[in-house]
C-alpha cells in the first residue's frame, strides 16, 4: 500500500529561479495539502487542494502556486526563489477535506542559495 | 494569540517516567485534535488522535482532550530513548473554503522537543 510520495527528496535551487514539486496521495485519498516547514518550527499551512480545486490557502504569497490532476496528485509551484523560502516542503492527503487525520509524506528539502 | 500553542520546551526526562506534553488551541469550533511525532530530518508521523472529551488510551500513550478549556495533552509512559523525537499538536479547525462547501484546516503548534536520557 503505497503511502503519500513526494520527489525530488531534496533541491538546490538559485535566488530567483522557479521550483516545482510533486506529490502522489495515498491510495483512497482525494485531498493534498502542502505545508513548509522551516526549521524548530510547525508545519505552516501553504494550500490544500480538492476536485482539482484549490480550497484553501494560507498566508503565503501568491509567488506560491499549485495544482491538482485529475489523478489527484498535486503540484507546488514557487516562483522567484527568496532565501527565506528554503524549507521542508510536506505534502499530506486526507480522504475528502474533512474531519480526518492526514497522511505527510517524506517531504522535499529545498535549499536556496 | 497563535492558533495553535504547546510547552516551548525543551523537555528532557529519564527513561521510565512519564513525559507530559501540552497544547491549548484557540478555537473553541475545532474538533479533533491530532499528536504527530517527528524525527530529525524526517516527516510528522500521527501517534494519536482524539475527538471526544477525556482521555484515549493507545499503548504507552494517552491524548486527553478538555474541550471548555481548550487544552489537549499527551501522556508517555515509561519513557524509551527510542520516544526522543519533536511532538507536534495538531488541530482540525473547520473553515469556509474558498469554492463552497465545508472544509477543515490542519493547524500545528511550533512542536516540543522531547529528550528521554538513559
Amino acid at each position: 500500500d503505497a503511502g503519500v510520495t513526494q520527489s525530488p527528496t531534496h533541491l538546490i535551487k538559485t535566488r530567483g529561479q522557479q521550483v516545482t514539486l510533486r506529490c502522489s496521495p495515498k491510495s483512497g485519498h482525494d485531498t493534498v495539502s502542502w505545508y513548509q516547514q522551516a526549521l524548530g518550527q510547525g508545519p505552516q499551512f501553504i494550500f490544500q487542494y480538492y476536485e482539482e480545486e484549490e480550497r484553501q490557502r494560507g498566508n503565503f504569497p501568491d509567488r506560491f502556486s499549485g495544482h491538482q490532476f485529475p489523478n489527484y496528485s498535486s503540484e507546488l509551484n514557487v516562483n522567484a526563489l527568496l532565501l527565506g523560502d528554503s524549507a521542508l516542503y510536506l505534502c499530506a492527503s486526507s480522504s475528502s477535506p474533512g474531519n480526518y487525520g492526514y497522511t505527510f509524506g517524506s517531504g522535499t528539502r529545498l535549499t536556496v542559495v | 494569540q497563535k492558533e495553535v500553542e504547546q510547552n516551548s520546551g525543551p523537555l528532557s526526562v529519564p527513561e521510565g517516567a512519564i513525559a507530559s506534553l501540552n497544547c491549548t488551541y484557540s478555537d473553541r469550533g475545532s474538533q479533533s485534535f491530532f499528536w504527530y511525532r517527528q524525527y530529525s530530518g524526517k516527516s510528522p508521523e500521527l501517534i494519536m488522535f482524539i475527538y471526544s472529551n477525556g482521555d484515549k488510551e493507545d499503548g504507552r500513550f494517552t491524548a486527553q482532550l478538555n474541550k471548555a478549556s481548550q487544552y489537549v495533552s499527551l501522556l508517555i509512559r515509561d519513557s524509551q530513548p527510542s520516544d526522543s523525537a519533536t511532538y507536534l499538536c495538531a488541530v482540525n479547525m473547520l473553515v469556509p473554503p474558498r469554492s463552497g462547501g465545508s472544509n477543515y484546516k490542519l493547524t500545528f503548534g511550533k512542536g516540543t522537543l522531547l529528550t528521554v536520557n538513559p
